[in-house]
């Protein structure tokens, strides 16, 4: 089925851990994206990248890494967990860097740091 | 800055038809978009428009003024499942999206 997979679905995690949230697209899509959503705020775009073997930094990008090594996965680090990035993480792709056709998105990683 | 506005919720009546607004204010503009998400699922995409004017697609059908800043989405002949959150997102000029933080739509029997 085309889409978006994202790992874990949900995750606890202690402060000062280490994770990686993982996504895998299998459409072919150029560009791909990490928002996280908090309660009465709109999407936050963390990183984002145009194409495979580029990244780039969005609006939140602190205490977070990204890596593209191929065109299907873009996993996102969090080097260090802090009670702050708790939060729904969502992935999302689109066919190029400007957003053609839309985006689509993964079903999320709800990641609660304590 | 860049910001989006549009209302915390709105309720309306299976059958019924309803319009959510939406302001933006970006550097530079590139589209709009909408997107629904139910309560704990992802957002999925629903319209873009580009060019001022009404696009329509089925129940649904949105709206741009480009020289006001403005889009809706109207949905007509409203049934439950219609119930959920409704994201506006512009575009800027550097292709990023400036997400609203979503119209909680409640349909009432």
């Amino acid at each position: 089925i085309a889409g978006i997979t994202q790992a874990p679905t949900s995750q606890i995690l202690a402060a000062g851990r280490r994770m990686t949230l993982r996504c895998t697209q299998d459409m072919r899509h150029n560009a791909m994206y990490w928002y996280r959503q908090d309660l009465g705020l709109g999407l936050r775009l963390i990183h984002y990248s145009n194409t495979a073997g580029t990244t780039g930094k969005g609006e939140v990008p602190d205490g977070y890494s990204v890596s593209r090594a191929n065109t299907d996965d873009f996993p996102l680090t969090l080097a260090s967990a802090v009670p702050s990035q708790t939060s729904v993480y969502f992935c999302a792709s689109s066919i190029d860097g400007q957003g053609a056709g839309g985006y689509t998105f993964g079903s999320g990683t709800r990641l609660t740091v304590v | 800055g860049q910001n989006i506005d549009q209302p915390t919720e709105m309720t309306a009546t299976e059958g019924a038809i309803v319009q959510i607004n939406c302001t933006y204010q970006t550097s530079g503009f590139n589209g709009l978009f909408w997107y629904q998400q139910h309560a704990g699922e992802a957002p999925t995409f629903l319209s873009y428009n580009v060019l001022d004017g009404l696009e329509e697609k089925g129940r649904f059908s949105s709206f741009l003024s480009r020289s006001k800043g403005y889009s809706y989405l109207l949905l007509k002949e409203l049934q439950m499942k219609d119930s959920a959150s409704y994201l506006c997102a512009a575009m800027d000029s550097n292709y990023q999206l400036i997400w609203g933080a979503g119209t909680k739509l409640i349909i009432k029997p």
